[in-house]
């Protein structure tokens, strides 16, 4: 079994929607999750860190899930310029600081 | 926010050539740095983990003989590609962490062989 799973999409949705996308991870002992954002050949770039109490950044809200092992991001009101790769990202703490990447689950906003 | 600095940003160079990709930590130190390898619509692939001072730990099947990684400070890490082939065309992107905090990532690097 993979160590995070994410749904690879694609995600077509038309602007002003709102999308949610979740990833499961395997090893109960994870400490550490985090959402980025990768433009098409570009690096990852850190959207969000996950905290266990949820956070929100705007139209984005993150949520962890420890008794079901899953996170999940929440879009609200998506712009064009939301179209990306979101990349669910977990480290757990007893691996030291190995991190794990979901494959990405791909978004395209449509006008 | 945290500035990781990779270069260079794209490389061309004929079959049997050694190339070498910088990664700096341009406004905190790094306790730790990661190179992924991204081929063309595949997640990152971590390659290995370095932390300063000590010998780097590769991953399962890649080999640390070709990929040779230095991490001689807490802001530099290098990676040298060994004797390039075309199959080690891709796209290599270095992180940086400074203790439990999250990673940033550098611009990439795409490295074409031809």
């Amino acid at each position: 079994r993979k160590e995070v799973e994410q749904d690879p999409g694609p995600f077509n949705v038309p602007e002003g929607a709102t999308v949610a996308f979740n990833c499961t991870y395997s090893n109960s002992a994870s400490q550490s999750f985090f959402w980025y954002r990768q433009d098409c050949r570009k690096e990852p770039k850190l959207l969000m860190s996950v905290y266990s109490s949820g956070n929100e950044d705007g139209r984005f809200t993150a949520q962890l899930n420890r008794a079901s092992q899953y996170i999940s991001l929440l879009i609200r009101d998506s712009k064009l310029s939301d179209s990306a790769t979101y990349l669910c990202v977990v480290n757990p703490r007893d691996t030291g600081n190995q991190f794990y990447f979901g494959t990405g689950t791909s978004l395209t906003v449509i006008p | 926010g945290a500035v990781v600095s990779q270069h260079p940003s794209w490389v061309i160079c004929k079959s049997g050539t050694s190339v070498k990709i910088e990664c700096r930590s341009l406004d905190f130190q790094a306790t730790t740095m990661f190179w992924y390898r991204q081929f063309p619509k595949q997640s990152l692939m971590l390659m290995a983990t370095s932390n300063e001072g000590s010998k780097a730990t590769y991953e399962q099947g890649v080999e640390k003989d070709k990929f040779l990684i230095n991490h001689a400070s807490l802001t530099l890490s290098t990676l040298t590609v060994t004797s390039a082939h075309p199959e080690d065309s891709s796209f290599y992107i270095c992180s940086a962490r400074r203790g439990y905090q999250p990673q940033h990532f550098g611009d990439g690097t795409r490295l074409s062989i031809l």
